[in-house]
């Protein structure tokens, strides 16, 4: 089955600093990834979609000076929380479907728990 | 816009059933749903993509009310290891297969 991999599984980092997540598609090509975030006991927040090749597509609020996403191959997507804050602690978790066009479902990383202090 | 799920929670003892709600104010390409434990990602269990299609695995089976926009998740006789939060994820038909969360269905199997 498909499968996604997601390091590291949790960052602690100092304030002010920037923290790089990635995420991998081990067994599949995947021209679109998404990135969540998650708040405990709260839902998946889609923060934005990555394309290869092209420019991630944010959702309204994501500041995407803050988020930066890179999808530079096929199997490959980065997520960077630069100038990290308390705030931004939450758990980052991606996702890549095989086709790209819906209907099969999405493969999860294991996620990344993010403590900035 | 984000499916509704209900109910919010359910408790359960051992060999219970138990059933899930999934419903959507837009026309539905697809449903699928996820378990996730507490503090993983989420698991997919399936998906359905045809008005009235029904399939499961084990004791877990779901149903896809194409006209209603809805989807029912269907547990059998419970298992310790079904407790979780369910996510449904929904596509849009005519989208562009951005999938949309609902809010989770957090269940508890006691033993």
């Amino acid at each position: 089955g498909a499968v996604v991999s997601q390091h590291p599984s949790w960052v602690i980092c100092k304030s002010g600093t920037s923290v790089k997540i990635e995420c991998r598609s081990l067994d599949f090509q995947a021209t679109t990834m998404f990135w969540y975030r998650q708040f405990p006991k709260q839902s998946l927040m889609l923060m934005a979609t990555s394309n290869e090749g092209s420019k991630a597509t944010y959702e309204q609020g994501v500041e995407k000076d803050k988020f930066l996403i890179n999808h530079a191959s096929l199997t490959l997507s980065t997520l960077t929380v630069t100038s990290a804050h308390p705030e931004d602690s939450s758990f980052y978790i991606c996702s890549a479907s095989p086709t790209g066009t819906g209907g099969v479902g999405y493969t999860f990383g294991s996620g990344t728990r993010l403590t900035v202090v | 816009q984000q499916p509704v799920q209900s109910p919010q929670a359910v408790i359960l003892r051992e060999g219970e059933d138990a059933v899930i709600n999934c419903s959507s104010s837009k026309a539905l390409y697809s449903v699928h749903w996820y378990r996730q434990k507490h503090g993983e990602a989420p698991v997919f269990l399936m998906i359905l993509l045809k008005g009235g299609e029904q399939k499961g695995h084990d004791k877990i089976s779901a149903s896809f009310n194409e006209k209603k926009q809805q989807s029912s998740l269907y547990l059998t006789a419970s298992q310790l290891s079904y407790s979780g939060t369910y996510f449904c994820g929904t596509e849009k038909s005519g989208g562009s297969y951005i999938p949309t969360f609902g809010r989770g269905t957090s269940l508890i199997v006691h033993p």
